[in-house]
């Protein structure tokens, strides 16, 4: 079946600071790869997404490239701050529905930014 | 107002009562789900309903039911509470056309 692997957390790291969050995949067809970030005492938020191989999706000074050699979707971002402190879901769609729906999560890892 | 919306937000119930949790939302998906969230181990799919008349089971769906009410409402029920159904629930909506997913606040269910 599907299934997506996180590095594990928690990751704490000051204010600017580089961040990597690595994610791993294993799925059976050609699936939309997502990252979602959970604020605390909130549901989650689509950060960014890819559809395809090579695609690289962005937002808010996050990135990630869809790579389908490493089957990898790793979280970057460049200079951290503390407001980014919340916890952040790898996802992939279900390859069997095109409009990937029914989301396979990663176990999550928390990051903290200290001032 | 949020688009969608768990009630209640926070529940204590005692082994072997029923208990529901409800969703509502204004998105106009057709497409909602429950999943359960517990430390360490990510988001679990219980159940998605695709429209009013489909249900479908997820990967844990054993001790829990849903009723889909309308288009707007998604009800997951424990019949009979166990404590290892202690954990953090979410429903979620999905647009067909992007995959995209929007998810309530959560709800945090403790069973004594």
């Amino acid at each position: 079946g599907n299934s997506v692997t996180q590095m594990e957390g928690p990751v704490t790291l000051s204010e600017e600071a580089f961040l990597t969050i690595n994610c791993t995949y294993t799925a059976t067809g050609y699936p939309s790869l997502f990252w979602y970030v959970q604020y605390p005492g909130e549901g989650l938020q689509l950060l960014l997404k890819a559809t395809k191989a090579d695609d690289k999706g962005s937002n808010k000074g996050f990135e990630a490239t869809y790579r389908k050699e490493t089957t990898s979707f790793h979280l970057e971002k460049g200079s951290v701050q503390v407001s980014d402190s919340a916890v952040y879901f790898c996802a992939l769609s279900d390859p069997q529905e095109t409009s990937g729906s029914r989301l396979t999560f990663g176990e999550g890892t928390q990051l903290t930014v200290n001032p | 107002d949020a688009d969608v919306t768990q009630t209640p937000r926070n529940r204590i119930t005692k082994t072997g009562k029923r208990i529901m949790l409800e969703c509502s939302q204004t998105k106009g998906h057709d497409r909602m789900y429950w999943y359960r969230q517990d430390p360490g181990l990510g988001l679990r799919l219980i159940y998605y309903s695709f429209d009013v008349k489909d249900i479908n089971k997820g990967e844990i769906s054993d001790g829990y039911s849903v009723s889909r009410q309308a288009q707007a409402k998604f009800s997951l029920s424990l019949e009979s509470a166990i404590p290892n159904q202690t954990a953090l629930y979410f429903c979620a909506t999905s647009d067909f056309r992007t995959g995209r997913a929007f998810f309530g606040q959560g709800t945090r269910l403790t069973v004594v």
